[in-house]
């Protein structure tokens, strides 16, 4: 059963920091890895979507890699803002004809300090 | 109205209650997801419905009890809830459930507490 974990669980920096958000998942057969931010009663959107044969992605200042054999994936954020201040989730979807269905991470709650 | 929204935001129910949670999409989407996210574990799915069909159940107990009458609506009928249940329910669409390339657009989620 694939499990995904995310390292820290909670960040705390000051403003202007890059950071970087990890997580990790046991089966290494994924169709795809997203990234989503969570905000306190919004839900979650969307911010990166990895394709198993894609190393990386960017939007802005955000960046996401992808090592799919040693099962990582890492979310970088650049000069930190106190709006980045949110719950990160990781989650992936597997490669076995499941369709649509996402395996997520525990998350990392993430708090940019003015 | 745009995207996926939920109703109620919030409820309490006694453990011998009957309730239900709606999740409606205006997105056109032929797939809608109910997950569950508690304060001790990871977002887990509960159920998928493609074109109105139920293709997964993700062993969820009996007393949580999925509707899906269009593409458009998904309720979650709750009843003799364990106070174990408490957590965020969110509700989630995407152009089509077999398709893994889709993003699924999550809705605000319902908070329930179980007394």
């Amino acid at each position: 059963k694939q499990e995904v974990t995310q390292i820290p669980a909670a960040l705390s920096v000051p403003e202007g920091e890059n950071l970087v958000l990890n997580c990790s998942f046991t089966d290494s057969a994924i169709y795809n890895l997203q990234w989503f931010r969570q905000d306190p009663g919004k839900g979650l959107t969307s911010l990166l979507l990895i394709q198993s044969s894609q190393r990386e992605q960017t939007s802005g200042r955000l960046n996401a890699s992808l090592d799919k054999s040693s099962g990582r994936s890492t979310l970088y954020i650049a000069a930190s803002q106190p709006g980045d201040s949110a719950t990160y989730l990781c989650a992936v979807r597997e490669n076995n004809n499941a369709g649509n269905m996402l395996t997520f991470g525990g998350g990392t709650r993430l708090m940019v300090k003015p | 109205e745009t995207g996926v929204t939920q109703t109620p935001r919030h409820l309490v129910m006694g453990m011998t209650n009957k309730k239900s949670l709606k999740c409606e999409q205006h997105l056109g989407h032929n797939a809608m997801y109910w997950y569950k996210q508690s304060a001790k574990k990871p977002l887990e799915l509960m159920f998928v419905y493609n074109f109105k069909e139920q293709t997964e159940n993700n062993s969820v107990p009996s007393r949580f009890s999925p509707e899906c009458p269009n593409s458009s609506h998904l309720f979650l009928h709750l009843h003799t809830l364990q106070p174990e249940d408490s957590a965020l329910y969110l509700c989630a669409s995407s152009p089509e459930g077999a398709r893994p390339t889709d993003t699924q657009y999550f809705g605000p989620g319902t908070r329930l507490t179980v007394l």
